[in-house]
């Protein structure tokens, strides 16, 4: 069955420093990719996505992520991270092609120490 | 720029009521739209798949009987929540598009 895995449930770091945040991904055919962040009280903002191309994806505030296809792996970085960036992030996978249709990940908790 | 709106943002309801919630699509067109329950301390969860012209597809464990959904234009969705009750408390999620744009949620709590 296809499943999303983010292994840390949360995730501390210092003001500046860099940051991965992992997701890895059960799926046999071609992966559509996504990472969200989920402000306190909020809904979902989309950050970045992978359809195919670059693995390489530059997404909103400095974010990236690569696709690893041999890993199944959609890490989510960012080279110096801000207070502000404190939130949840979710990765989440397309199964049904461009329709929309996400499965997602248990999320991962950003706290980021001034 | 495009967006999502949802409301109401925030509502309660009685246990055996039903409420309805709205999602508008703004600066695209949504040909499909999925709505989302992300109950406490969990991930969010497909309810089901609205696109225009097609049966809406519901996800195991979740009816239409239960969460009726009408989708009748390119920008347009709503959703009920019919009979509710503790568990169908949560943040409800509507997301447009094919690389989904989400609204602020509907945020249900249930008395």
């Amino acid at each position: 069955a296809q499943s999303v895995t983010q292994p840390d449930a949360r995730v501390t770091v210092s003001e500046g420093a860099s940051l991965q945040l992992r997701c890895k991904y059960s799926y046999s055919g071609t992966p559509y990719l996504f990472w969200y962040v989920q402000y306190p009280r909020q809904g979902l903002q989309l950050l970045l996505k992978y359809y195919s191309g670059d693995p390489v994806v530059q997404g909103v505030n400095g974010f990236e992520a690569e696709f690893i296809k041999s890993n199944s792996s959609f890490h989510l970085r960012k080279a110096s991270v801000h207070w502000s960036d404190s939130a949840v992030y979710f990765c989440a996978v397309s199964i049904t092609g461009n329709t929309g249709k996400l499965i997602f990940g248990l999320g991962t908790t950003l706290q980021v120490q001034p | 720029g495009a967006l999502v709106y949802q409301y109401p943002r925030r509502t309660i309801c009685k246990s055996g009521t039903s409420m309805r919630m709205e999602c508008q699509a703004v600066g695209f067109q949504a040909t499909s739209v999925a709505w989302y329950r992300q109950s406490p301390q969990k991930t969010f969860e497909l309810i089901a798949l609205s696109t225009v012209n097609s049966a809406i597809k519901y996800e195991q464990n979740f009816t239409q009987e239960k969460f009726p959904i009408s989708h009748p234009n390119l920008s347009f969705s709503s959703m009920t929540v019919l009979n509710a009750y503790l568990e169908d408390r949560g943040l409800y999620l509507c997301g447009a598009g094919q690389a989904p744009l989400f609204g602020e949620g509907t945020r249900l709590s249930v008395l």
